[in-house]
């Protein structure tokens, strides 16, 4: 089946950092979501995107679905962006969607 | 978000006992998915229904049964439990609308603890 990796498994910030996270997928997919996962376990939507760029506030990502990755891009890193960061490809088969999520990047950023 | 929710928020059962774990979702959506999270391991999906009909089970042990009753509500029917299902249970919807552009809207989550 379709593999989804992410790099890097944990990383440290200082308050007002800047941080790249990357999203890698064996096979084609038809589309790809970003969420934020908080310390309560909530899974927050980011991003819906399957090609280009999108951006919301300090947040933006980009995948290049020919060149199977997507990167989210965080700056002015605050405390409320700690958490788990996961990928997850959606490939459409059986007549619903079905989604394959990466292990998770763990942010933690400290005042 | 509190398009979806999902009852009890935590829970604390013996390999013995029966519980059920409920989600409903507000967002007028066609499909509703269960997953699993494990510590240390990456989401997996359990069940997924669309139109109130079961179209994936993932090799889900019997000891977990789920029921759709209609598009807003799921339930997960728990009994005779392991330790090792101690997890995160996670409950997801979306507009199934045939096509690639589904989006999907998760719950808060159930902390079970399986003692």
């Amino acid at each position: 089946g379709i593999q989804v990796e992410q790099s890097p498994p944990d990383l440290i910030l200082q308050e007002g950092a800047n941080s790249t996270l990357r999203c890698n997928f064996s096979d084609s997919v038809n589309n790809l979501q970003w969420f934020h996962q908080n310390p309560w376990g909530q899974l927050i939507n980011l991003f819906y995107i399957p090609s280009g760029t999108k951006q919301n506030g300090r947040l933006s990502a980009t995948t290049v679905a020919t060149e199977r990755y997507s990167l989210l891009y965080i700056s002015s890193s605050q405390t409320t962006d700690s958490g788990v960061y996961f990928c997850a490809v959606d490939r459409f088969s059986g007549g619903y969607n079905k989604l394959i999520f990466g292990a998770g990047t763990r942010l933690a950023v400290h005042p | 978000e509190t398009g979806v929710t999902q009852t009890p928020r935590h829970l604390v059962m013996g390999m013995t006992n029966k519980k059920s774990l409920k989600c409903e979702q507000h967002l007028g959506h066609n499909a509703m998915y269960w997953y699993k999270q494990s510590a240390k391991k990456p989401l997996e999906l359990m069940f997924v229904y669309s139109l109130e009909e079961r179209v994936e089970n993932n090799s889900v042990p019997s000891r977990f049964s789920p029921e759709c009753p209609n598009s807003s509500h799921l339930f997960l029917h728990l009994h005779t439990l392991q330790p090792e299902d101690s997890a995160l249970y996670l409950c997801a919807s979306s507009q199934d609308r045939g096509d690639t552009t589904d989006t999907q809207y998760f719950g808060p989550g159930t902390r079970l603890t399986v003692l």
